[in-house]
């Protein structure tokens, strides 16, 4: 089945830098690829999802790139701030069909 | 709307009880996930249903969860005998899928403990 790595498991970034978080998959099928803000005692919710047509996409301070070939694809969140604390997961569907596996999460403080 | 609807938010319950846990889906989602979330395993998905039909319950541990979804709007996943192990928060999401894979939209989770 399909299997999501994260790497790091826990990032600490300095309020206005920047946080990248690395995701691998195994399942060369997996054609779409969201990542999941999850803050403390809340419900996981989607902030940037790519399919496997496109490489990159941005909205405002963060940007998802997908590279097929290496089966990775990276979280880039700009300009810091502490609302950006909390934890990040990855996911790729199964295959080709509705199903997610997500990674176990980054978790990501910001340093005022 | 008003999203996806969990119930109860938080059960503590005796090992060997039997413990019900309640998903109300977005309206006109036909997409039904139920996941288990921990802090060893993360989020692991346990059963998936589409157009009210289970799909894929590979991911439900054992016989003694049960997931059913009766109507299109409504789910139920039961644990009968409950142990401590089953201690977690459990997430129901829905999901608008015609063709491809599409943003999963989380309730806000039960949160289970079994003494």
């Amino acid at each position: 089945g399909e299997n999501v790595e994260q790497h790091p498991s826990t990032l600490s970034v300095q309020e206005g830098d920047s946080a990248v978080i690395k995701c691998t998959y195994s399942d060369s099928a997996s054609n779409y690829f969201p990542w999941y803000k999850q803050e403390l005692g809340k419900r996981p919710q989607l902030i940037i999802d790519i399919r496997s047509n496109v490489g990159e996409k941005k909205d405002q301070r963060i940007a998802v790139t997908l590279n097929k070939t290496a089966k990775h694809f990276s979280l880039h969140i700009t300009e810091t701030q502490p609302e950006d604390s909390a934890v990040y997961f990855c996911a790729a569907s199964i295959g080709g069909n509705n199903r997610l596996a997500f990674g176990k999460g980054n978790q990501v403080v910001v340093i005022p | 709307d008003a999203g996806v609807i969990q119930s109860p938010r938080h059960e503590v319950t005796e090992m060997g009880q039997e413990v019900t846990l309640r998903c109300k889906l977005i309206s006109g989602h036909n997409s039904l996930f139920w996941y288990r979330q921990t802090m060893m395993r993360g989020l692991e998905l346990l059963i998936y249903f589409n157009n009210n039909v289970p799909i894929d319950d590979s991911g439900m541990p054992e016989d003694r969860f049960s997931a059913k979804m009766p109507n299109a709007s409504f789910s139920t996943l039961k644990i009968q005998p409950s142990e401590p192990r089953d201690s977690a928060v459990y997430f129901c999401a829905s999901s608008w899928t015609p063709t491809n894979t599409g943003e999963l939209f989380f309730g806000e989770g039960s949160r289970l403990t079994v003494l």
